[in-house]
Formats: structure tokens, sequence, C-alpha cells
């Protein structure tokens, strides 16, 4: 089983500032099948990226998406209030479970 | 529109079994795989498994192997989330999404808007 583990935990910020966030994997992601998903409080997580970098339909290019092999970044370019929330990595590409990271909260600070 | 519409929250007893649902609409639903996904109360995503409706294949992960079972009516488009005896740890968010394709590989485009489960005695 791939572990991801996602780091920070937290990440706190002022909207218009740059967000950086990391995800490792314990082994190598084949093809790059790694996604990012943002989830706001009551809400079903949302498809962001795919592909390691690819947007979905609809996601703003403030958002992108880079790495390869077992380390991959999610970046926002500058945050909008809207994009406070919890962000998560996830690998499709291994035998099941297709795992998630742990998770990072982007707060306002 | 594709849309994926879960059945409401249940508060069951330790013990009593339970079965949710995940009705597909707006697509083919018989073609593209489905997935659940745990979300334990204030904490992150676990993958369970992922059912192909055209011909009910499953892949289960193994944390959940053996507690649960996945199923599908295609002729009525839904998914099914089962447990035989339910525990207080299964107290949680449940949701169902879809792979974009036949191709389980891919991450998950929709999602359903999750059913909160609370097992209390």
């Amino acid at each position: 089983e791939i572990v991801l583990t996602q780091s920070p935990g937290t990440l706190s910020l002022s909207p218009g500032e740059r967000a950086t966030l990391s995800c490792r994997a314990s082994q190598s992601v084949s093809s790059n099948y790694l996604a990012w998903y943002q989830q706001k409080p009551g809400q079903a997580p949302r498809l962001l990226i795919f592909g390691a970098s690819t947007r979905a339909t609809g996601v703003p290019d403030r958002f992108s998406g880079t790495g390869s092999g077992t380390d991959f970044t999610l970046t926002i370019s500058r945050l909008e209030p809207e994009d406070f929330a919890v962000y998560y990595c996830q690998q499709y590409g291994s035998s099941p479970p297709r795992t998630f990271g742990q998770g990072t909260k982007v707060e306002i600070k | 529109e594709v849309q994926l519409a879960q059945s409401g929250a249940e508060v069951k007893k330790p013990g009593e079994s339970l079965k949710i649902s995940c009705k597909g609409s707006g697509y083919s639903f018989t073609n593209y795989w489905i997935g659940w996904v745990r979300q334990m109360p204030g904490k992150g995503l676990e993958w369970m498994g992922i059912i192909y409706p055209g011909d009910s294949d499953t892949r289960y992960s193994p944390s959940f192997r053996g507690q649960i079972t996945m199923s599908a009516d295609k002729s009525i488009s839904t998914a099914y989330l089962q447990w035989n005896s339910l525990k207080a740890s299964d107290t949680a968010i449940y949701y169902c999404a879809r792979h974009p394709s036949g191709f389980d590989r891919s991450p998950f485009d929709y999602w359903g808007q999750g059913t909160l489960v609370t097992v209390s005695p």
C-alpha cells in the first residue's frame, strides 16, 4: 500500500498570498496518477488536479500541480477567500487501495 | 448533468444492519466505476473500494474487506454500500464518487453529497 504524507498539516496565510502544499509518496506513483481535491466544511470533495498537473474542468488557473515519482506539489498562486479549505492528494496508479493523504488545511491568517 | 444522489442520514444501534444507496443520473451508469469513501468525524478521506456496475466487479481496500459489501443494480442506476453488523466505529460520512471512465485507474470526478451514518447504543 502506498502511503501519502502531506505537509504541512496546516498552512496559515492571508488572501493574495501564495500557498505551496506538498504530498510525498512512500513509493513511486505509477504514471504520475496523482490527484488533488479541495474540501470545504459540510461539502463533498471537489477534484482540482489529476495526472499530477492537469486541471479539472472549471478549475481556475491559479491552481497548479507539479511533481513526479514520489514528490508532488499543489500551488495556489494567489489565495482567494474561497480557497481556504482542506486539500487532499490521492494516488490512483497502484492496486487497491487508492490511498489519500491525510490532508492540509489552508486557513486564514 | 452528472449527478450522484445518496440516501439520507441514518441512526442505528451497534449490531444492526444497514444498506445505503447512491443513484447516478445524467450519464451511462453501467459503464463507469463507482467508489466509496469514508470520512470519520473531523478526519480525512479513506478509500474503501470500487464497483463496476456493468458486471459488479469489485475491488476492496484490505482495511474494509469483510466489513462491508458493495453492490449495484444497473436497472435502476444505483450502487449500494452494506453492513451486516454495525459498530460504533462505523460512525462517519460515506461518499460515493464516480471514476470518469471505464478505467478504474482514474480520479473521482463527481461525488455524491454524502450519507451520515451514526451508530450509537
